[in-house]
């Protein structure tokens, strides 16, 4: 089945700052991947998905890329805010089979 | 604000009571599904309905039961839970499963529950 690393778990920068983080998955099939933003006690937030048949995709401050050759994908968050501190899970999925979590990444941005 | 709506927000409950966790939406969503989540993890998958059907079930044990009485509404009914079943659960619903394209599931809050 589906596995997805994600790296880091945790990360600190400054507003203003970019933030990166980057997750690989194992199986060449997959080709569905979203990102979700977490903030403590709230549920898990759509902020960004991408397609297989896309390398890249953004949505103002946020983006993300695919590497399908390199079976992995990353999220970049620009001109970081206090508010973006949560934490982040990427996820994979192929066809009808579940959605895959990453471990998720803690992401802090300190004013 | 939230699409999906679950309730109770907080549960605590003794391990020989019954109990249900409710989900509803009304963005005519035919996948809906329930996750489990422990402190700092990721979502963990339990069930997933399609079209009112169970379609995957992650070898949950059976004190845990689903159930969809329709396309707007799904609940999870408790029996006899573990210390360990305290967690975080969550309901998430999709569009029309099948498509060629994947949708993207949309969570609602959770209903914390904590078992004594």
């Amino acid at each position: 089945g589906e596995n997805v690393e994600q790296h880091p778990s945790t990360l600190s920068v400054q507003e203003g700052d970019s933030a990166v983080i980057k997750c690989t998955y194992s199986d060449s099939a997959s080709n569905y991947f979203p990102w979700y933003k977490q903030e403590l006690g709230k549920r898990p937030q759509l902020i960004i998905d991408i397609r297989s048949n896309v390398g890249e995709k953004k949505d103002q401050r946020i983006a993300v890329t695919l590497n399908k050759t390199a079976k992995h994908f990353s999220l970049h968050i620009t001109e970081t805010q206090p508010e973006d501190s949560a934490v982040y899970f990427c996820a994979a999925k192929r066809g009808f089979q579940k959605l895959v979590f990453g471990t998720g990444t803690r992401l802090l941005v300190s004013p | 604000d939230t699409e999906v709506t679950q309730t109770p927000k907080h549960l605590v409950m003794g391990m020989t009571n019954k109990k249900s966790l409710k989900c509803e939406q009304h963005m005519g969503h035919r996948a809906m599904y329930w996750y489990k989540q422990k402190a700092k993890k990721p979502p963990e998958l339990m069930f997933v309905y399609s079209y009112e059907k169970l379609s995957i079930n992650e070898s949950v044990p059976s004190r845990f039961s689903p159930e969809c009485p329709n396309s707007s509404l799904l609940n999870l009914h408790l029996h006899a839970l573990q210390p360990e079943d305290s967690a975080l659960y969550l309901c998430a619903s999709s569009s029309t499963p099948g498509r060629k394209e994947d949708q993207p599931q949309h969570f609602g809050d959770g209903t914390r529950l904590s078992i004594l």
